[in-house]
């Protein structure tokens, strides 16, 4: 799977947009981006994933670049409950190890009021 | 509540000694994994069981050992306790196996103190 790079730590004020970047200049054609985070402790959340469109849910919108090698995580009004460490990963779909995650060292994303 | 159970919550034990951690994955999921998250470490994948059988592995010790029942619980061992275990356990579940893409989703984990 490919390597993801993201920034350590990011700050944002309650009810501003979170933006947290994330390069994987390596992706392959068939990997897809999926992130999660983890608020103190608690067990990871999914939170959205996407192939090479732009995906939107309830929670968070997902910017990928046209060349695939970076993607954005959008938090569109982000509140004191979304301060949690976001962790970006890439995954080939299929295979026999689907679930098997690489977790890096994520984003710690603070809110402040 | 992400429909995962975990128990038990705490577990504080000595070094040398045997545990078993639970886990009950959402209703109807066929896949379960298991990570270990430590200070030093960060989320680390362990194993992965698809309707009881094993699928993937990752960087999980010999002392360690896990098995998914038929009624889709699973079971995570670990003998020989020592310090370093220390950790949070999660178990996460899925409805998928081979080919699948979805999310997974993680228990509120057990946490391991070895003392």
């Amino acid at each position: 799977d490919a390597k993801t790079t993201q920034p350590p730590s990011m700050d944002c004020a309650e009810g501003r947009a979170a933006n947290l970047p994330c390069n994987h200049s390596t992706i392959s054609g068939n990997e897809y981006v999926y992130w999660y985070r983890q608020i103190h402790s608690q067990g990871p959340q999914y939170i959205i994933h996407g192939l090479k469109n732009n995906e939107t849910n309830e929670m968070a919108s997902l910017i990928i670049t046209e060349d695939r090698k970076s993607s954005t995580l959008i938090l569109p009004h982000a509140t004191l409950r979304d301060t949690a460490v976001y962790y970006c990963i890439v995954r080939r779909a299929g295979g026999t190890s689907y679930g098997k995650l690489t977790f890096g060292q994520g984003t710690i994303l603070t809110v402040h009021p | 509540d992400s429909g995962v159970t975990q128990t038990p919550k705490h577990l504080i034990t000595a070094t040398g000694q045997r545990v078993t951690l639970r886990c009950s994955p959402r209703s109807g999921d066929l896949s379960v994994y298991w990570y270990q998250q430590s200070l030093d470490q960060g989320l680390q994948f362990l194993i992965q069981y698809y309707n009881g059988e094993e699928r993937a592995k990752g960087n999980i010790l010999e002392r360690f050992s896990a098995q998914q029942f038929p009624d889709l619980h699973s079971e995570l061992n670990l003998s020989s306790l020592e310090l370093g275990d220390s950790a949070l356990y999660f178990c996460a579940s899925s409805g998928g196996g081979q080919g699948a893409i979805g999310e997974l989703f993680f228990g509120e984990g057990s946490r391991l103190t070895v003392l």
